[in-house]
């Protein structure tokens, strides 16, 4: 059965202070692997696609890696508007007729001053 | 309007009520998607529609009934729901046929079922 698992579930940091949030999945065959971030009240904004193991992407403080079992988020010296719940979600091969997603239950982060 | 836009933003309705959501998509996609997000639970998918064609229906209750008149309009239809549909109901859509295509999402729907 395809799964994804996040932890931590919940996560503080102080401003400044580096840390990476953790996906890990199982599914047949990966075709893509997305992290999104989601304000309370909204709808989940999208961040990176991740397609293949070793590969990388960034984007201001956050930068997604991806290997053949998980994905890390890693956000450098965060600052208190990163504040928020980051999902991260896996479309199966069998489910690209779809566009299926499974997602994890999130990390829920909190960047204090 | 750009982007994913949902109407109406908050419901609030009594079990015998019959109401509908609005979705429409800005992004020139042809695939598009219902999501229920539930208090500490994960996003789940509901309906996928392809082309206007329903593609996935993810075991959901009759109660809940999926319209797609073209590929910039979804409508969720509800009729005699229970207290434990309260949830977030979110719309997205995406490119079919794209590989790993990237679903944007509207805002949500928040529902209240009394």
């Amino acid at each position: 059965e395809d799964q994804v698992t996040q932890s931590p579930e919940a996560l503080r940091l102080q401003e400044g202070e580096s840390s990476s949030l953790n996906c890990s999945y199982t599914v047949s065959g990966l075709r893509g692997l997305f992290w999104y971030r989601q304000d309370p009240g909204k709808g989940p904004e999208f961040l990176f696609t991740l397609y293949s193991a070793g590969e990388e992407k960034e984007k201001e403080r956050l930068k997604a890696t991806l290997t053949k079992k998980e994905s890390f988020l890693h956000i450098t010296a965060p600052k208190p508007e990163d504040s928020a719940t980051y999902l991260c979600a896996v479309q199966a091969a069998g489910s690209s007729n779809t566009g299926k997603l499974i997602f994890g239950q999130g990390t829920t982060l909190q960047v204090k001053p | 309007e750009t982007g994913v836009t949902q109407t109406p933003r908050h419901l609030v309705m009594g079990m015998t009520n019959k109401k509908s959501l609005k979705c429409e998509q800005h992004l020139g996609h042809n695939a598009m998607y219902w999501y229920k997000q539930s208090a500490k639970k994960p996003l789940e998918l509901m309906f996928v529609y392809n082309f206007k064609e329903q593609t996935e229906n993810n075991s959901v209750p009759s109660r809940f009934s999926p319209e797609c008149p073209n590929s910039s309009h979804l409508f969720l239809h509800l009729h005699t729901l229970q207290p434990e549909d309260s949830a977030l109901y979110l719309c997205a859509s995406s490119q079919k046929g794209a590989s790993g295509g990237t679903q944007y999402f509207g805002p949500g729907t928040r529902l209240t079922v009394l």
